[in-house]
């Protein structure tokens, strides 16, 4: 399969404690997006990635929310001193580039459950 | 400001009848929009898209049109089946950039 790999499926952290999240996009894919999904809601962009560069990173998100992809491939999203509202679905995607926008692929998702 | 707003939130028909689905961009330079489905507990995936050159487009039971004056953009589902039942999402790409931004989703059941 190579679809877009995101590990862990599935955290339970206490409250205050960091988690790391990984994402494998599609290997020939330059664009790796982050996204928070709850209940109920569409996808809320968080940051996204072209090449090793991030591009930007939502003003909502809080200092306490990290992005890395040092070598243009897998990315990390970390979250640290984690809080109950951080609870959510956490979906990486990603694109292929060029001058036109090309969808989304999405991976799995990694769900948080704040304790 | 980015926003992308999207009606109704809920929408159940009859099998066989159609269902559309509309959304507001407020970006005049948004230039791309695609349309997701996403199945509980599952990964949203892509079910159409549509770029700013193009006023409609059609696969099989499945139509997009693009009023760019308007800005808004609609989904239509024709001859509707159970398996169409999911929830809904449209998203714009917005100033120019790669960023993709999400409507809230329509929650569609299709009734038997």
């Amino acid at each position: 399969d190579t679809g877009v790999s995101q590990n862990p499926r599935h955290k339970i952290t206490k409250r205050g404690q960091n988690v790391t999240f990984r994402c494998d996009p599609i290997s020939e894919h330059n664009r790796l997006y982050w996204y928070r999904q709850t209940l109920g809601q569409g996808p809320e962009f968080l940051t996204y990635f072209q090449n090793e560069a991030q591009l930007e990173k939502s003003r909502l998100l809080s200092d306490r929310f990290s992005a890395e992809r040092p070598k243009g491939s897998f990315s990390t999203l970390e979250i640290q001193r984690t809080e109950q509202g951080d609870s959510a679905m956490y979906l990486c995607a990603s694109s292929a580039s060029g001058r036109e926008n090309s969808p989304l692929h999405f991976g799995n998702g990694t769900r948080l459950t704040v304790t | 400001g980015e926003n992308v707003e999207q009606h109704p939130s809920t929408l159940s028909v009859q099998e066989g009848d159609s269902a559309v689905i509309k959304c507001t961009y407020s970006d005049s330079a948004s230039n791309y929009f695609p349309w997701y489905k996403q199945e509980l507990g599952k990964r949203p995936q892509l079910i159409i898209d549509i770029r700013s050159n193009v006023g409609e487009k059609k696969d099989q039971r499945i139509a997009v049109t693009l009023n760019k004056t308007a800005k808004h953009f609609s989904l239509h589902i024709t001859e509707t089946q159970p398996e169409d039942s999911a929830v809904y999402f449209c998203a714009a790409t917005y100033s120019g950039t790669y960023k993709y931004i999400f409507g809230t989703g329509t929650r569609l059941k299709v009734l038997a």
